[in-house]
């Protein structure tokens, strides 16, 4: 059972442009989601996170977005770089643990 | 943000022997710290949670008896991977929580091949 799914493998991007990486999950108990950024055969670094009480985070180029109903997050990245070329993950958290529930996974190519 | 190592980086083994990996949280205690894997392609799936002076929690599906996992110190925590067999090769990454962000730190991975 996925809890979290991001259902675009992989994006493509010109720079300069904006990315939007989407994220949705199922378990109403998650209450803070983050984004992390991987590259292959190195351990995820930490992008930006949000609460379940908001539904905005903004951080330099990268802005998150909430939508508790839809249980929908996203990630805005503007304007894109190419060495944001990578795989970002968006994770999720709640309840009593601090264990992270990861989604599969965005590669996003930014084209020079 | 915190730091946190990973030895080995990556380890080749013939089938049928135990793997050792070591994490380390280098300027922080952490009474917790998870594990994950993660196939190629695919997502990383926590394995399990490691707590400091006490029995790890694993996942539905992570054999306790093939992973073992021992916290011995605030700093440090070890994943064995026992009898180790092809199916068993894969990216072993560790984490200790929580940041100011709620945010987990990662160590940089192992990357564990089984002849």
């Amino acid at each position: 059972d996925q809890q979290v799914k991001q259902n675009s493998p992989s994006l493509s991007v010109q720079e300069g442009r904006i990315s939007i990486l989407n994220c949705d999950y199922t378990n109403s108990m998650f209450d803070y989601f983050l984004w992390y950024k991987k590259y292959p055969a190195e351990g995820p670094t930490f992008l930006i996170s949000i609460s379940s009480i908001k539904d905005k985070n903004e951080d330099g180029r990268f802005t998150v977005f909430l939508n508790k109903s839809a249980k929908h997050l996203s990630l805005h990245i503007v304007p894109s770089q190419p060495g944001d070329s990578a795989v970002y993950f968006c994770a999720a958290t709640g309840g009593a643990t601090n264990k992270l529930i990861f989604g599969t996974g965005t590669l996003l190519a930014v084209q020079p | 943000g915190a730091v946190v190592s990973q030895h080995p980086s990556w380890v080749i083994c013939k089938s049928g022997t135990s793997v050792k990996i070591e994490c380390r949280s280098l300027d922080f205690q952490a009474t917790t710290m998870f594990w994950y894997r993660q196939f190629p392609k695919q997502s990383l799936m926590l394995m399990a949670t490691s707590n400091e002076g006490s029995k790890a929690t694993y996942e539905q599906g992570v054999e306790k008896d093939k992973f073992l996992i021992n916290h011995a110190s605030l700093t440090l925590s070890t994943l064995t991977v026992t009898s180790a067999h092809p199916e068993d090769s894969s990216f072993y990454i560790c984490s200790a929580p929580p940041g100011p962000y709620n945010e987990q730190f990662f160590g940089p991975g192992t990357r564990l091949t089984v002849l």
